[in-house]
């Protein structure tokens, strides 16, 4: 079956740090990765998708940028953190007809 | 542009009563899935149905069944006979059928009372 992780689960950073954020994929071979930011009581905002290694594309400009090394590895970054940038990370995957979600990070910048 | 319309931000309903929560969208494809997903205040996010778009049939899965209205734009989710455990957002969210994107709703929470 499909597995989805991500690390940390939990995370505070102060304002300039840069950031990390790690989703992996088990179970399946070339899905499209999923990138979204979900700020305190409101929706999920999509920030990157990707359909292979190497091929990303940015929903929202921002200071956050995302890479794909590996067919099953999707990773967030940031050189400096803001303020704005606190939420929930959630990575996901896509099945023809469900999109699996990961446990999520919850970050926090200070 | 893609676009999702939640316009409940938040919901009452007994326990054992059925309630419907609503979802609108506007898309220029042809081809296109809807989807529901359960957030609990856990933060996981849960998936529980989808749509497609030439799907004649609404969907259903056990408790959850997707009201498809194409003409109209809407695809409500109905939750029968409501239990405590349903207390969550509900999110329903619109992707094309490559799965280049989504776009979810900004959520509706439902809570039940017993």
């Amino acid at each position: 079956s499909q597995t989805i992780h991500q690390w940390p689960a939990t995370l505070v950073q102060p304002v300039g740090s840069p950031l990390s954020l790690e989703c992996t994929v088990e179970g399946t071979s070339n899905p499209n990765l999923y990138w979204y930011r979900q700020a305190a009581g409101r929706g999920l905002q999509l920030l990157f998708y990707s359909v292979g290694i190497g091929q990303i594309s940015s929903e929202v400009p921002q200071n956050l940028s995302a890479s794909r090394p590996q067919d099953r590895q999707f990773i967030l970054s940031s050189k400096k953190l803001l303020l704005s940038d606190s939420g929930f990370y959630l990575c996901a995957w896509f099945s023809y007809n469900e999109q699996f979600f990961g446990p999520g990070t919850r970050l926090t910048v200070l | 542009a893609q676009k999702i319309t939640q316009t409940q931000p938040g919901m009452f309903v007994q326990e054992k009563e059925a309630v419907t929560l609503d979802c609108t969208y506007d898309t220029s494809d042809q081809s296109y899935g809807l989807f529901w997903y359960k957030q609990p205040s856990s933060g996981e996010m849960i998936f529980l149905i989808y749509q497609g778009s030439y799907d004649e049939q609404n969907a259903t899965e056990g408790r959850y069944s997707l009201n498809f209205q194409k003409a109209r734009k809407s695809a409500n989710l109905v939750i029968s006979a409501s239990q405590l455990g349903d207390s969550a957002m509900y999110f329903c969210a619109m992707g094309g059928d490559t799965g280049n994107q989504f776009y979810f709703g900004t959520g509706t929470s439902l809570t039940v009372i017993p």
